[in-house]
């Protein structure tokens, strides 16, 4: 069964932190990807990347980072966390030539 | 650059009665088309999708979503709605360049 693991499902940090949001995909994907998810707004692509180290802004990329040391996994990096970073972040991996894109569980992260 | 619209942002409805949910999407040369569907506290699902072929597809659990050139649209229906198929649906196209771009999520509620 594929899978899409984000590693935590709820998390609060101070603002200022650097907060990492890990995801490990276990279908040997090429493609994943960040989204963040906000009531009104639907799901916004922060950053995507479609091989090992290689990564691409997506359309709200500013205030993050990103990192792929390894093909199974993503890492979303917000380097000095802030109030409006509150927010649902998903997860996603795809296989090229494949349409399908599978999602994680959600990581709620809340900055106080 | 590509964009995707649902038109409600609630949608409430009693049990058994039918269901249309908006989606119109930015015009392009060719598109795959997705809704997926968000159970309340997990991540998102494919619910259904539209890649070429007939235009009308269906899903395992009674949806069936048109894709309409002419109209650039891709409603998500069902003919009589349970209790069960309440929650979050998002419409999605996936552009040339790889990136899934969704719209703003209809929320559905069935009421008994």
């Amino acid at each position: 069964d594929v899978k899409v693991t984000q590693s935590s499902r709820y998390l609060v940090k101070r603002t200022g932190e650097k907060v990492f949001l890990e995801c490990v995909q276990d279908m040997d994907h090429e493609n994943m990807f960040w989204y963040r998810q906000d009531p009104g707004l639907g799901l916004r692509l922060i950053y995507f990347s479609y091989d090992v180290k290689m990564k691409e802004k997506g359309d709200i990329p500013e205030g993050y980072s990103v990192s792929r040391e390894k093909k199974e996994r993503f890492s979303l990096i917000l380097e000095s966390a802030s109030t409006n970073q509150t927010s649902m972040y998903l997860c996603a991996s795809r296989e090229t030539g494949n349409t399908e894109a599978f999602f994680g569980q959600g990581t709620r992260l809340t900055v106080v | 650059a590509q964009s995707v619209t649902q038109l409600d942002s609630q949608v409430p409805v009693f049990e058994e009665a039918p269901v249309e949910l908006r989606c119109n999407y930015s015009s392009s040369v060719s598109v795959y088309l997705f809704w997926y569907v968000q159970y309340p506290n997990q991540g998102l699902q494919l619910l259904l999708k539209y890649l070429s072929g007939s235009t009308l597809v269906e899903s395992i659990n009674g949806f069936e979503a048109e894709f309409n050139k002419s109209q650039t649209s891709f409603h998500l229906r069902k003919p009589s709605v349970h209790i069960s198929d309440t929650a979050e649906y998002f419409c999605a196209v996936r552009n040339e360049g790889g990136k899934l771009i969704f719209g703003q999520g209809t929320e559905l509620s069935v009421k008994p």
